[in-house]
């Protein structure tokens, strides 16, 4: 599974959008970009994932360059309650390896 | 709803001791997984299974054993529990073929 890179920490104001973004330049074609999040003290909640285009849910969309080298997540408009460390995780496609390694990720403070 | 629980919350015990935290999934999935949650380590897998009578070792797998004899349930086992297993530990599940993975409310376990 390809190397992610995500800043340490992020701010933003409620009511704004937050812009999570996530360096994967050594992804592989068969490679998915995941999004997940960690609400303190909870188990991770997964938000999303894509392939090459971007994808949009209730809960937020992500936008994959063309080269797929780097992705954004956007919340859309960022509340209180979306303040948690964000994970983005790249992994391949097929097979039986479906088994997920978290990094460090960005912990995004939303704040009033 | 089908849900994924995990029992218990808490638990505090002695080292040495033989501890066993229960997951139990009413989703059907065939995969399920189980990670620690460590200050500064991120979540790190322990064990997986991808159906009945199947496990396999994860990256931090030394002092557990875990045993799949049916789909809805992965109990961890800590043979002979050490102060370096205090963590929280995570239970998770996925359908086949898929990333998307559902997570546990967490065991948060001390070994005095």
């Amino acid at each position: 599974d390809a190397k992610t890179t995500q800043p340490p920490s992020m701010d933003c104001a409620e009511g704004r959008a937050a812009n999570l973004p996530c360096n994967h330049s050594t992804i592989s074609g068969n490679e998915y970009v995941y999004w997940y999040r960690q609400i303190h003290s909870q188990g991770p909640q997964y938000i999303i994932h894509g392939l090459k285009n971007n994808e949009t849910n209730e809960m937020a969309s992500l936008i994959i360059t063309e080269d797929r080298k780097s992705s954004t997540l956007i919340l859309p408009h960022a509340t209180l309650r979306d303040t948690a460390v964000y994970y983005c995780i790249a992994i391949g496609s097929g097979g039986s390896n479906y088994k997920l390694t978290f990094g460090k990720g960005t912990l995004l403070t939303v704040n009033p | 709803d089908a849900e994924i629980t995990q029992s218990p919350r808490h638990k505090i015990t002695e080292t040495g001791r033989q501890v066993t935290l229960a997951c139990h999934q009413t989703w059907n999935h065939n995969n399920m997984f189980w990670y620690r949650q460590d200050l500064g380590h991120g979540l790190r897998l322990i064990h997986y299974s991808y159906g009945v009578q199947d496990t396999n070792k994860g990256e931090v797998s030394d002092g557990y054993s875990v045993s799949r004899s049916n789909t809805e349930d992965l109990p961890l086992t800590l043979e002979s529990a050490a102060s370096s297993q205090t963590s929280v530990y995570f239970c998770a599940s996925s359908a086949s073929g898929v990333y998307e993975q559902f997570f546990g409310p967490g065991t948060r376990l001390t070994v005095l």
